[in-house]
């Protein structure tokens, strides 16, 4: 089981703030990926990267930002946060050789924007 | 377009069995996957198939028919801490995985 940490659990902020969603893991883990997740409703894929200085958008547009400067953190930034952006947040990762790799989640970010 | 269909919310009774099923039409397939998650939790994986047939995994096993887009997730002796939204994930042809809304798992006594 992966060591997936993210920061902080629970966020309530103002709209037009700036903010960064923490994302780490201890466990070398090449990919990681970040999904936005409404209460009874599907993971969306928001952003992903296969290494370092690799960031791919995913098929969610939530006009954020993420940045993979080294393996083991990968934050997401809101320039300026929206209501539209209240949701969970979740951070995975994976490791294996294969595309297919499971992913391994974090406990996930809980975002209120007022 | 790509879709996976799950029952929105099942309920079943400690000690029974109960069968979540998952059905999957995507542009190729590279595996599927089972997740569980609490409420409020993340998910945390269950299984993987990637071949037809059964992989049972203690109490739990999955199922996976390639040829009709489908596969199930079996429990067995059920728990009250069972209760949770368990979660089918397909790997498509481009790699991209998708996810399906969930299945609500209610266990009563």
């Amino acid at each position: 089981e992966a060591d997936i940490y993210q920061t902080p659990r629970y966020l309530v902020i103002g709209t037009g703030k700036k903010i960064t969603l923490e994302c780490s893991q201890t466990m070398g883990h090449d990919k990681m990926y970040w999904y936005q997740q409404d209460p009874g409703m599907e993971l969306h894929l928001i952003h992903y990267s296969y290494g370092v200085n690799s960031t791919e958008k995913g098929d969610l547009s939530s006009e954020s930002t993420v940045s993979r400067i080294r393996t083991e953190h990968f934050p997401l930034t809101l320039e300026s946060a929206r209501p539209s952006h209240t949701s969970q947040y979740l951070c995975a990762s994976g490791s294996g050789v294969r595309d297919t790799d499971t992913q391994y989640f974090g406990p996930g970010t809980r975002l209120t924007v007022l | 377009g790509q879709n996976i269909d799950q029952p929105t919310e099942m309920t079943a009774t400690e000690g029974a069995i109960v069968q979540i099923n998952c059905t999957y039409q995507t542009s190729g397939f590279n595996g599927l996957f089972w997740y569980q998650q609490h409420a409020g939790e993340a998910p945390t994986f269950l299984s993987y198939n990637v071949l037809d047939g059964l992989e049972e995994k203690g109490r739990f096993s999955s199922f996976l028919s390639r040829s009709k887009g489908y596969s199930y997730l079996l429990l067995k002796e059920l728990q009250m801490k069972d209760s949770a939204s368990y979660l089918c994930a397909v790997w498509d042809s481009n790699y991209q995985l998708i996810w399906g809304a969930g299945t609500k798992l209610i266990i009563k006594p």
